[in-house]
């Protein structure tokens, strides 16, 4: 059973219209999220954190976390062509030595 | 402003050589980690460090050490190269807080190529 999910995509969105991009998680004790951004032949970047259920926002990014239903999810808003990358979800606990990452979405913004 | 430096970007190595990859942070973090990272099969980790000399078994360490001596430097060794090591390899390191780390900051990986 795998411990952080995604759906693999790829994910098509026409520019400028939302990217909703989703994971669930096994471990109820997690207490980190995080979602990562990665560029073909990149390594991955870290966008947004989030820590306690509801809604954080960062620019045109926004993070919902749903502990209850073990569910975090990342909202794109406004999508731009460079937004065009693979997402990677991450759920660690407490000193992070056990972070487990998801495989990934692939996110596709047409112009 | 490179925060986590690899020490090459490719590699080229043959069967049954001693490779050392070698990772430095200057963020001043306690942690340090290496994945592999393959199609199909997402990022894997290798092993850890939480601290100088310390070091932890991540989930796929066969084959591997590693090796600790400053906190800013944790290089990751691969015993005997074999082909099925060929991967891209990144260090990561992070900080810890209250609810948690602050999340990864990783360096530009390392294409390694076991042939």
């Amino acid at each position: 059973q795998k411990e952080v999910e995604q759906n693999s995509g790829p994910l098509s969105v026409p520019e400028g219209a939302i990217a909703s991009l989703n994971c669930t998680y096994s471990d109820r004790v997690s207490q980190s999220f995080f979602w990562y951004r990665q560029y073909s032949g990149k390594s991955p970047e870290l966008i947004m954190s989030i820590y306690s259920n509801g809604d954080k926002e960062d620019g045109r990014f926004t993070a919902q976390l749903n502990k209850a239903s073990q569910y975090v999810s990342l909202l794109i808003r406004d999508s731009q062509p460079s937004d065009s990358a693979t997402y990677l979800c991450a759920v660690g606990n407490t000193g992070g030595f056990k972070t487990i990452f998801g495989a990934g979405t692939r996110l596709f913004v047409k112009a | 402003d490179v925060k986590v430096t690899q020490s090459s970007r490719y590699l080229v190595k043959r069967t049954g050589e001693k490779v050392f990859l070698e990772c430095v942070q200057d963020m001043d973090h306690e942690n340090m980690f290496w994945y592999r990272q393959d199609p199909g099969l997402g990022l894997r980790l290798i092993y850890f460090s939480y601290d100088v000399k310390m070091k932890e078994k991540g989930d796929i360490p066969e084959g591997y050490s590693v090796s600790r001596e400053k906190k800013e430097r944790f290089s990751l060794i691969l015993e005997s190269a074999s082909t099925n090591q060929t991967s891209m390899y990144l260090c990561a390191s992070s900080s810890d807080g209250t609810g948690g780390h602050y999340g990864y900051t990783f360096g530009s990986g390392t294409r390694l190529t076991v042939v």
